[in-house]
């Protein structure tokens, strides 16, 4: 199993510019979600899913899309890149909506950098 | 919202010494999570806590739940040069499904 794969992992682009980032799992997760972290802020929640289909927003969505069409894929669309959303981004999935004792599987994450 | 607190932000040891981190929540936890990040790496789930007072090791790692089920903590002990990173702990509220609220962190670097 290749766990939670996500793409790119280092990205550049202007203002204005638009984006998706890419993300995949291979464990049949049903849980899956983007995070977004700074330096000093932890991990803040952008959006998530609980199923192909369904799709919520997190505590900072705006600026942000997501669509799950199938269970294995999650991907993150930037509208229109702001320097504010220069970050590194994370991917998570867990088997269970409630919480299970294998806790979040995290991709390693993509760079991005909004100039 | 709900808040995770997590003190200290950061934490420096010289090997050899213990560690402590802790979590508070402003509202009741169905459970909590904590997780380790090495430096430029991505977070990893250590374990789970779910029942009041519960109490749980692994190897050199004892992590704790309060009575109340409001806070938690993680403790080291004779720390090494490979338990650098920052250590996260993540709360899910006692109301049904909810979304695992992250605390900012701790992290701890440790001098050989």
């Amino acid at each position: 199993n290749a766990g939670v794969t996500q793409t790119p992992k280092f990205q550049v682009l202007k203002t204005g510019q638009s984006m998706t980032l890419q993300c995949a799992q291979d464990m049949n997760h049903e849980y899956m979600s983007w995070y977004r972290q700074d330096p000093g802020m932890g991990l803040r929640l952008i959006h998530y899913s609980v199923g192909a289909g369904i799709t919520d927003q997190g505590e900072v969505p705006n600026g942000y899309n997501v669509s799950r069409s199938t269970t294995e894929d999650f991907p993150l669309r930037l509208l229109s890149a702001a320097p504010s959303q220069t970050s590194v981004y994370f991917c998570a999935s867990s088997y269970s909506v409630i919480g299970d004792s294998y806790g979040y599987t995290f991709g390693s994450g993509t760079r991005l950098t909004v100039v | 919202g709900q808040q995770v607190m997590q003190i200290p932000q950061y934490q420096h040891v010289q090997e050899g010494e213990d560690f402590t981190t802790y979590c508070n929540s402003s509202t009741t936890l169905s459970n909590i999570q904590w997780y380790k990040q090495r430096p430029g790496g991505h977070p990893v789930f250590l374990i789970q806590l779910v029942k009041s007072g519960e109490v749980k090791k692994q190897k050199r790692l004892t992590f704790q739940f309060g009575e109340a089920k409001k806070n938690s903590s993680l403790h080291i002990t004779a720390t090494q040069t490979t338990d650098v990173g920052t250590y996260f702990c993540a709360g899910r509220k006692n109301s049904g499904y909810s979304t695992l609220t992250f605390g900012k962190g701790t992290m701890l670097l440790v001098s050989p």
